[in-house]
């Protein structure tokens, strides 16, 4: 069956460290990976799109990586800051739908 | 900026009752999008919408239906509510990019609550 997991625990990071997300996935072939931000209560809002034939992509302190081979993403939020703090998720893209994992929290200490 | 409205934030219904949740974007997208979102579950697509008056299943339909008869409305029913269907639910719309993926705007949610 397909299935897209990210961490279920929280991460906790010092501020003005690099936090580090997870996107694994099985049994999809995505044309393309997303990552969304959600705060709570709130909808997720778009962050970052990366291609099946790219590797990396960067805005701003976000750096996404997508490995087709390995079935996984990493997601990088450099010199983390309290604004950080949310839950993190991401999603698989193709035929006109999206599928998401559950999330990953992010929990930036001062 | 695009906007997703969704009418209703809370809403407190009772078993059997039938409920309509309104969806309204702003930006002339083509694709819109119902999901649900529960704790330990995630996003769960229930349908979409690629153009007025079409419709696709999403992964969780059971037990919902959904009406696109104008391009920036998009509404999910449920014609007698459950406890099960207790839950937050997001709309969403897209464009098809000149990448041709799709790029999700989502609405704040509405959160039912079905006693």
């Amino acid at each position: 069956s397909q299935k897209i997991e990210q961490n279920s625990e929280a991460l906790n990071i010092q501020e003005g460290k690099t936090a580090t997300l997870t996107c694994n996935y099985t049994n999809y072939s995505p044309a393309y990976l997303q990552w969304y931000r959600q705060d709570p209560g709130r909808g997720p809002v778009f962050l970052l799109l990366i291609r099946e034939n790219e590797k990396e992509k960067r805005k701003e302190r976000l750096k996404v990586t997508f490995d087709t081979t390995l079935k996984q993403s990493l997601f990088h939020i450099t010199a983390s800051q309290p604004a950080d703090s949310a839950t993190y998720l991401c999603a698989l893209g193709g035929n006109n739908r999206l599928a998401f994992g559950k999330g990953n929290q992010v929990v930036v200490i001062p | 900026d695009v906007k997703v409205t969704q009418s209703s934030r809370y809403l407190v219904k009772r078993t059997g009752e039938k409920v309509f949740l309104e969806c309204v974007q702003d930006m002339d997208h083509e694709n819109m999008f119902w999901y649900r979102q529960d704790p330990g579950l995630g996003l769960r697509l229930i349908y979409f919408s690629y153009d007025v008056k079409m419709k696709e299943k999403g992964d969780i339909p059971e037990g919902y239906s959904v009406s696109r008869e104008k391009k920036e409305r998009f509404s999910l029913i449920l014609e007698s509510a459950s406890t099960n269907q207790t839950s937050m639910y997001l709309c969403a719309s897209s464009l098809i990019g000149s990448s041709g993926a799709n790029v999700l705007t989502f609405g704040a949610g509405s959160r039912l609550t079905v006693l």
